[in-house]
Formats: C-alpha cells, sequence, structure tokens
C-alpha cells in the first residue's frame, strides 16, 4: 500500500541555517504530495503541495520538489527562523485511494536564536 | 469561531468511563475526518464522513462510535478505552472525499489520557 517515509528528528538547527527534511513515498498509482506543518498546541496546516511530476511547491520560504524518479519530496528552506519550530509532516494523497492522505511520522525542528 | 475547532482540548478518563469528543467546522464543507496521532507513529486515519454518511472505518476498535449528525459536526464517542488508546485525536474536514482531491482542514485536536 502507499506510505510515506522521512527522516527521524528530531532536528535542531540555529537561526539562519539551512534545512533539509528528507521524505520519500511508495505509491500504486500518482499522487499528490503535500507537507503539513503543526505548531505546538495546534493542528496541522497545509504548507505546500505538488500535484504532478517535476512540480515545486513553495511557501514561506520553503521548497518542495515533486521528484518522480527518486519518489521523493524533500523539504529544503535557505535560512530557517527561530518561528520555524515545529514539526513537519509529509503526506500523499493518491487518487487510486480515495483520495486518503498518507502522512509520515514527523520530523520536530527546533530552530535556536 | 472559524475554521475548525474541537472539544474538550484534554481529557483524562478512567478505562471504565463513557466521554464524547467533539468536533464543529464552520467552513461550508462536506466531508470530515477522525485521526488519531500517536507519538512517533504516522497519522492514522480513523473514520471518514461525506455529506454525513460513513464511507471509510480504518478497521477501528468498536470501543470508538463515531457520529455525524449534520455536515458541521462530528462525534467520536467513547467506552471502555485502554490505555494504549491515549493520543491526540484530530479531526479535519474538506469540501468532499474521493477522487477529486480536496485539501484537509485541521482542528487543534484533543489529548486523551485512559488511565
Amino acid at each position: 500500500g502507499d506510505s510515506v517515509t522521512q527522516m527521524e528528528g528530531p532536528v535542531t538547527l540555529s537561526e539562519e541555517a539551512c534545512l533539509t527534511i528528507n521524505c520519500t513515498y511508495t505509491a500504486t498509482g500518482y499522487p499528490s504530495l503535500f507537507w503539513y506543518v503543526q505548531y505546538p498546541g495546534e493542528g496541522l496546516q497545509l504548507l505546500l503541495k505538488a500535484t504532478k511530476a517535476d512540480d515545486k511547491g513553495s511557501n514561506k520560504g520553503f521548497e518542495a520538489t515533486y521528484r518522480k524518479e527518486t519518489t521523493s519530496f524533500h523539504l529544503e528552506k535557505g535560512s530557517v527562523q527561530v518561528s520555524d519550530s515545529a514539526v513537519y509532516f509529509c503526506a500523499l494523497s493518491d487518487r487510486d485511494n480515495n483520495n486518503d492522505m498518507r502522512f509520515g511520522a514527523g520530523t520536530r525542528l527546533t530552530v535556536k536564536p | 469561531e472559524t475554521g475548525v475547532t474541537q472539544t474538550p482540548r484534554h481529557l483524562v478518563m478512567g478505562m471504565t468511563n463513557k466521554k464524547s469528543l467533539k468536533c464543529e467546522q464552520h467552513l461550508g464543507h462536506n466531508a470530515m475526518y477522525w485521526y488519531k496521532q500517536s507519538a512517533k507513529k504516522p497519522l492514522e486515519l480513523m473514520f471518514v464522513y461525506n455529506f454525513k454518511e460513513q464511507t471509510e472505518n480504518n478497521s477501528v476498535p468498536s470501543r470508538f462510535s463515531p457520529e455525524c449528525p449534520n455536515s458541521s459536526h462530528l462525534f467520536l464517542h467513547l467506552h471502555t478505552l485502554q490505555p494504549e488508546d491515549s493520543a491526540l485525536y484530530l479531526c479535519a474536514s474538506s469540501l468532499a472525499s474521493g477522487p477529486s482531491y480536496n485539501e484537509q482542514f485541521f482542528g487543534p485536536g484533543t489529548r486523551l489520557t485512559v488511565l
């Protein structure tokens, strides 16, 4: 079945450092890919998405490119801020699976001043 | 109130108690979802309701019983839970579920502790 694997955390960075959180997926069809963010005490919020191969999703300085050849959707940001501290979830939605969302286990990011 | 709200935010219950979680969405959506978020595990989809009809039950034990009286409200009735059921329970809503993807909007969750 469909699944998502993302790098385990926690990840601790200093402010203005570069961020990469790896995400790879397994899917039977042609899924859409997402990154969600969960700030402390809140629910998940959609950060960015890509619906087909080679699409790049971007939002708030974060980017991720849908790579079909490597089945990956790594999250990147060039310069993180303290306010980016949160848990990040990679997810996929597959039309062949009724578009049910499949989430990775989450990666906790802490950015220190 | 806007978005998706959940009450209570925190709940502690014994294994013999009966309690209910409530979710309400003010977005005009037609699909609602219950997820279970446990530490160090992926989010688990529990139930899906589409236009008040249950369209998915992901092999959830019968001690969890959902109810969707209308498109804006979703309940999760709990009885004779086990300590391993302790988790964050998240509600979400979207325009609809099915072949056409619609973004899901999440509530803040109910932190459940079963003693």
